[in-house]
């Protein structure tokens, strides 16, 4: 089983829609989690980090569910300029310097 | 602004001919890394300094290498570049702990 896994897509919607993306990962002794976003032929961004209680930034909420090693993110009203790559990451448990990468969900939005 | 600076932006190079990639940043971060990342692949995460002490990963080759000479400036040396070490090296810092990596733009490394 890999460390973080997440469904690849890639996941072609409308503008204006919701769409979810679903990450796992192995080690229960994570404590970090995050989502980034990554433009193509471009550096990862941070999009947001990942807490017990869910946390919202304007169109986007996650929410992590340790009981069930289980992270998501919501995007409502989805923009054009919301199309790329989001990757699931989870610190390390052995070493809390290092981060564990999915290999991202690809979302395409289309007019 | 406070930021993370790689150079050069793309590098071309040919096949055995030593190349050296840049990484500075003004975040006064303690830990600098260094990934690698191939097209629809995750980061690969090369190494990592936590102030001056040096992290290999056990799965880097050893045609790979790294300085940091001060907080601010982490090389990436790459002796001798094979066609499979094309690929986008991204340059990373965070402060210690489990925190947030912050990214450079990254460099493109051709091998011809």
């Amino acid at each position: 089983r890999k460390e973080v896994e997440q469904d690849p897509g890639p996941f072609n919607v409308p503008e204006g829609a919701t769409v979810a993306f679903n990450c796992t990962y192995s080690n229960s002794a994570s404590q970090s989690f995050f989502w980034y976003r990554q433009d193509c032929r471009k550096e990862p961004k941070l999009l947001m980090s990942v807490y017990s209680s869910g946390n919202e930034d304007g169109r986007f909420t996650a929410q992590l569910n340790r009981a069930s090693q289980y992270i998501s993110l919501l995007i409502r009203d989805s923009k054009l300029s919301d199309s790329a790559t989001y990757l699931c990451v989870v610190n390390n448990a052995g070493n809390n310097r290092k981060l564990i990468w999915g290999l991202g969900t690809s979302l395409a939005v289309n007019p | 602004d406070a930021m993370v600076i790689q150079n050069p932006r793309y590098q071309v190079t040919q096949f055995g001919k030593p190349v050296t990639l840049s990484c500075s940043q003004t975040l006064n971060h303690n830990v600098m890394y260094w990934y690698q990342q191939k097209s629809s692949q995750a980061p690969k995460l090369l190494f990592h300094y936590y102030d001056k002490d040096f992290n290999n990963e056990a799965d880097t080759p050893d045609n790979f290498q790294s300085r940091r000479p001060n907080t601010s400036f982490c090389f990436l040396d790459i002796r001798s570049p094979g066609l499979g070490d094309a690929a986008m090296y991204l340059c990373a810092t965070s402060r210690a702990g489990p925190d947030t990596q912050y990214f450079g733009p990254g460099t493109r490394l051709t091998v011809l």
